[in-house]
């Protein structure tokens, strides 16, 4: 069964810094584009960041760049999200989310999302 | 404000047909990418449903289709079920962005 679990969120201060990871199993991990997607309370989507199969290539949304980065362990199965100077609006449920064989963004399975509380 | 455009809510009674749009521009939809559309139910991860414009992935019913003409896109739902009722999302690549976008989400009630 092809599953993303989630773990690392929880709750930091304006400014701290936090690492979400993803464990992927039931799939080539490596052959895989992964995102991270990220849903603020009571609202839409954001796709934040994205990252080849090999990691060689690395794309991030404005509201995230210079602040967060994106990697992968394919030794591991697992993806990154280091998050550094977080901001009250970086609050949110983080999803990771596997990209379909061919494309970069059409997500065709997505983690149950982790939280994260930015917030003195 | 996003960079694609949905309406907030779409309803219709149980075995209706109702469509959900999706506008864009000629950095996104307009200069070729596809759209992708998912559902949200409460409380869970999105899940796709329609990909590359029309395409269903294996477990989406045939209910569900999708198009895409231009700087828009259209996700049809035929015989509308009371399960139905859900959040949708469209999303795509956008070239000024370098990056994925998605629509603001359309919440469907089903009457």
């Amino acid at each position: 069964e092809v599953q993303l679990v989630e773990s690392g969120g929880g709750l930091v201060q304006p400014g701290g810094s936090l690492r979400l990871s993803c464990a992927a199993s039931g799939f080539t991990f490596s052959n895989y584009a992964m995102s991270w997607v990220r849903q603020a309370p009571g609202k839409g989507l954001e796709w934040v960041s994205a990252i080849s199969g090999s990691g060689g290539n690395t794309y991030y949304a404005d509201s995230v760049k210079g602040r967060f980065t994106i990697s992968r362990d394919n030794s591991k199965n697992t993806l990154y999200l280091q998050m550094h100077s977080l901001r009250a609006e970086d609050t949110a449920v983080y999803y990771c989310a596997k990209a379909r064989m061919g494309t970069t963004f059409a997500f065709e399975i997505w983690g149950q999302g982790t939280m994260v509380t930015v917030s003195s | 404000q996003s960079v694609l455009t949905q309406p907030p809510s779409v309803s219709g009674a149980p075995g209706q047909r109702v469509t959900i749009s999706c506008t864009g521009s000629s950095s996104n939809m307009g200069a070729g990418y596809d759209v992708h559309w998912y559902q949200q139910l409460p409380g869970t991860a999105p899940k796709l449903l329609i990909y590359s414009n029309n395409n269903r992935p294996s477990g989406a019913p045939d209910r569900f289709s999708g198009s895409k003409s231009g700087t828009s896109a259209s996700l049809a739902i035929t015989g509308l079920q009371a399960e139905d009722e859900a959040d949708y999302y469209c999303q795509s690549y956008d070239s000024s962005l370098s990056g994925s976008v998605f629509g603001g989400g359309t919440k469907l009630t089903v009457l």
